[in-house]
């Protein structure tokens, strides 16, 4: 059972653009949901995190948005460069299972030049 | 952040055999992860390492066929045992204290 849905599935925008990636879940039991960076070849890189008290955080150019009563949360990535182009997963950890990371399908991100 | 090396970076390994990954870690931390990742796509948990007992595993994995070690609390190891080419995939080992980070991955394909 798919408890985090993530989409699109892939996004191409041209250099400058803004690229939102949506993420929802269903488990209110969710306390912490963050986003990961995957190039080709690397293992995923923690991008950015949020805590469902918080209805925004920002670092550098990638903003995350949290929406709890609609339970959905998306990274916007401010100024995209070519260099952004990665796979994007977001996740959500539940607080009965300790530290399992539930994790979104992927979103496969092209920034043209 | 944690710095996590995996060994091998990439295998190519028969049918019938096993495959041992290392994962180590530049400092302590309190939970250590293995987790698979088919081609082009999402992360599946496989177990979660417990230092000295036992390893918890996700629905659909077993003991038999992922043994896991984890002997101190920089340290782990997943077996992939009598593989198949359907264990082709990237395992990837991860930590958490609280922010959870992952290693660069161990490539595997089973001919």
């Amino acid at each position: 059972q798919q408890q985090v849905k993530q989409s699109p599935q892939s996004l191409i925008v041209q250099k400058g653009g803004i690229p939102i990636i949506n993420c929802a879940y269903e488990n209110t039991a969710f306390d912490y949901f963050p986003w990961y960076q995957q190039f080709p070849g690397k293992g995923p890189a923690l991008l950015i995190a949020i805590r469902p008290d918080v209805s925004e955080k920002k670092e550098g150019r990638f903003t995350i948005s949290f929406n709890k009563s609609a339970k959905q949360f998306s990274l916007h990535i401010m100024d995209s460069q070519p260099g952004d182009s990665a796979t994007y997963f977001c996740a959500a950890r539940e607080i009965t299972s300790g530290s399992r990371l539930t994790f979104g399908e992927g979103t496969q991100l092209t920034v043209n030049p | 952040s944690a710095v996590i090396s995996q060994k091998p970076s990439r295998d190519i390994c028969q049918r019938g055999t096993s495959l041992t990954i290392q994962c180590q870690v530049d400092s302590q931390v309190t939970m250590m992860f293995w987790y698979r990742q088919q081609p082009g796509q999402s992360l599946t948990l496989i177990a979660t390492a417990n230092q000295g007992s036992e390893a918890t595993y996700e629905s659909g994995f077993v003991i038999d066929k992922f043994p896991i070690s984890r002997p101190n609390l920089t340290f782990s190891t997943l077996t992939v045992s009598n593989m198949s080419p359907e264990d082709s995939s990237i395992y990837l080992c991860s930590v958490r204290n609280y922010e959870q980070y992952f290693g660069p991955g161990t490539r595997l394909t089973v001919t």
